[in-house]
């Protein structure tokens, strides 16, 4: 069975102050990671898909990183607009027609001024 | 351009109402997901259509619930009998294509659903 565990369930930064989110995976075979924002009261915007282990990529404050075993998100030098949950999932390689995306729990960022 | 809409925003139903959610994907994508989002979790799949054809509805929790989408735009999700254990945001999402190709999933706001 897929599973995504997301560490920690909650950050609180300080503006400016640099930091990681964890997003550990098991699946059969990965087709593609996910990371996406959700803000309070609001669906899921998409930020990055990853493929293949060591892929990188970056916008705007934030890097995702891509092993076999795990993706991290990194926040550079946080503003408060960061504040939201931040979500990982996982699509894997299926002989069948699924195509759902399997969640973590998400990781709360708040960011103080 | 248009994203991913949804309707109602917000609906309270009493134990035992149907009730029916409804999402207007972007137009041309073929590729069409159910997800609920419980307080605090990240969303859980319900179900999958291509087009108009639903090829994957393991994730629907009862017998309760139903989906469609006809003409393979628009989606209704209903909910029959409503119970608490219900209540949860009901989010719509779409992508382009169905191949394994450009596999980013698009969100709506979603429904927030409360049943009492």
């Amino acid at each position: 069975e897929d599973q995504v565990t997301q560490s920690p369930e909650a950050l609180r930064l300080q503006e400016g102050e640099s930091s990681s989110l964890n997003c550990s995976y098991t699946v059969s075979g990965l087709r593609g990671l996910f990371w996406y924002r959700q803000d309070p009261g609001k669906g899921p915007e998409f930020l990055f898909t990853l493929y293949s282990a060591g892929e990188e990529k970056e916008k705007e404050r934030l890097k995702a990183t891509l092993t076999k075993k795990e993706s991290f998100l990194h926040i550079t030098a946080p503003k408060p607009e960061d504040s939201a949950t931040y979500l990982c999932a996982v699509l894997p390689f299926s002989s069948g027609s699924a195509r759902q995306l399997t969640f973590g729990s998400g990781t709360q960022l708040t960011v103080l001024p | 351009g248009a994203g991913v809409s949804q309707s109602p925003r917000y609906k309270v139903a009493k134990r035992g109402q149907d009730v029916a959610l409804r999402c207007d994907p972007i137009s041309g994508h073929v590729s069409l997901f159910w997800y609920q989002q419980a307080l605090g979790q990240g969303p859980e799949f319900l179900t999958y259509f291509q087009n108009e054809a639903q090829l994957d509805k393991s994730g629907l929790p009862s017998d309760r619930f139903f989906a469609e989408r006809p003409e393979g735009s628009v989606s209704t999700l209903k909910i029959q009998r409503t119970q608490q254990e219900d209540s949860a945001v009901y989010l719509c999402a779409s992508s382009l294509f169905s191949d394994g190709s450009y596999n980013e999933q698009f969100f709506g706001p979603g429904t927030r659903l409360t049943v009492l």
